[in-house]
């Protein structure tokens, strides 16, 4: 049963454009989400989180935007650029203070074209 | 650099070997998680240890076990490999024991004939 979901297994976007890439969860426990990226033979690395009490959070070209209602959260990556290609996992977990794992989604592998 | 290290790179065995994967976490960081990431698949949370303590189990096999060490190093240990077992496995580490925020290693290539 995955608890995390992202239904698109990849996404093409063309330089200077908005790359959206979307992410559901069922479990209304989540209290705290995340986004990693991560590169062909690398590890996954941190990218931004957002708290329940919050809808969007934003950093330089990236905005995640949460919808508790619908248990759904977006990144927003503008402009995206070819440096962007990579692999976007969500992430989930019951807080951000105590313990609780994190559940990782799939993945979203993203191109973006030059 | 995440500051996370895990050894070796590449594994390659046969089916009913053991094998044991090392990782040490960032300077600091008290927690270490391990993940497997399967062919196409997602990170899938195996164990984590808080200071030398388990802390959560996650789907991680009976075939597979690992500890943390009083340096915190960690290390996972993997019995009677199988074919399926042929995988990236990732060590990550935090400050504390929420586990959010996590600092990846570049992860283990095992692959199992």
């Amino acid at each position: 049963d995955q608890q995390v979901k992202q239904n698109s297994p990849s996404l093409s976007v063309q330089e200077g454009r908005i790359s959206i890439l979307n992410c559901d969860y069922t479990n209304s426990m989540f209290d705290y989400f995340l986004w990693y990226k991560k590169y062909p033979a690398e590890g996954p690395t941190f990218l931004i989180s957002i708290s329940s009490i919050k809808d969007k959070n934003e950093d330089g070209r990236f905005t995640v935007f949460l919808n508790k209602s619908a248990k759904h959260l977006s990144l927003h990556i503008v402009p995206s650029q070819p440096g962007d290609s990579a692999v976007y996992f969500c992430a989930a977990s019951g807080s951000k203070t105590s313990y609780d794992k994190v559940i990782f989604g799939p993945g979203t592998s993203l191109s973006v074209i030059p | 650099d995440s500051g996370v290290t895990q050894t070796p790179k590449h594994l390659i065995t046969a089916t009913g070997q053991r094998v044991t994967l090392r990782c040490s976490p960032r300077s600091g960081d008290l927690s270490v998680y391990w993940y497997q990431q399967s062919l196409d698949q997602g990170l899938q949370f195996l164990i984590q240890y808080y200071n030398g303590e388990e802390r959560a189990k996650g789907n991680i096999l009976e075939r597979f076990s690992a500890q943390q060490f009083p340096d915190l190093h960690s290390e996972l240990n993997l019995s009677s490999l199988e074919l399926g077992d042929s995988a990236l496995y990732f060590c990550a580490s935090s400050v504390g024991v929420a586990g959010n925020e996590q600092f990846f290693g570049p992860g283990t290539r095992l692959t199992v004939l």
